[in-house]
């Protein structure tokens, strides 16, 4: 069964340092999606991404992160300057069409700010 | 404000037993609902998705069901299995490009 796939499933990094999240989502997948979850924190929206640019992004989307598509399969997510309170579990997600169909998570990189 | 409450936050059966998870949430103009199995440091499986003009879905041994009118869901889970064991989420789509709206999770131990 195809899988979004997630690279490094480990990050450690020191405050202050950028970080790039790899993501492959599933190849014919149109929607793009980050998420994250701080360790026993609920799930949280971070962005969506369509059709070469973001569709919705929340309030914790400042302007430390960005999300680029820089070919056909690898979707990634920089932040610029980490802090402590980055550290956190972040899902890359994909989903083939509309709102109707599932939405498929990748096993996550457990990102830990020093 | 969007919100998803899920209750109860643990719960520990023994194996063979039927149970029952309760989702609930704010948004009447909820689009659909999707339920995820979660395990330990491990990523998000969809199990379910119920579309707003459904009133429930299943899927083997697990049976979901939607009541907007009163803001719920339920998962319901036959004869449980220490396979069961895990963290099931329930999440809300409404609007937008379709964000997922999560609650907090009920933890499932089955024991044998």
């Amino acid at each position: 069964e195809p899988e979004v796939t997630q690279t490094p499933s480990h990050q450690v990094t020191q405050m202050g340092q950028e970080v790039i999240l790899r993501c492959v989502p599933i190849s014919n997948h149109l929607y793009f999606y980050w998420y994250r979850q701080i360790l026993g924190q609920k799930v949280e929206f971070l962005v969506s991404f369509y059709n070469n640019e973001i569709s919705e992004k929340s309030e914790i989307f400042d302007d430390q992160f960005s999300v680029e598509r820089p070919d056909g399969s690898n979707f990634t997510l920089k932040i610029r300057s980490t802090k402590l309170e980055d550290s956190a579990m972040y899902f890359c997600a994909s989903r083939l069409t509309g709102p109707n169909e599932k939405l498929f998570f990748g096993s996550g990189t457990q990102l830990s700010v020093l | 404000k969007q919100e998803v409450t899920q209750i109860p936050a643990a719960l520990s059966v023994p194996e063979g037993e039927n149970l029952v998870l309760n989702c609930s949430f704010t948004d009447s103009a909820i689009y659909n609902l999707q339920w995820f199995r979660q395990d330990p440091g491990k990523g998000l499986t969809s199990l379910l998705l119920i579309q707003s003009s459904q009133r429930e879905q299943t899927s083997g041994r697990l049976n979901a069901s939607l009541d907007k009118s009163s803001g719920r869901s339920t998962l319901y889970i036959a004869a449980s299995q220490p396979g069961d064991s895990a963290t099931y989420l329930c999440a809300e789509v409404s609007g937008g490009y379709n964000k997922l709206i999560f609650g907090a999770g009920t933890r499932l131990a089955v024991h044998p």
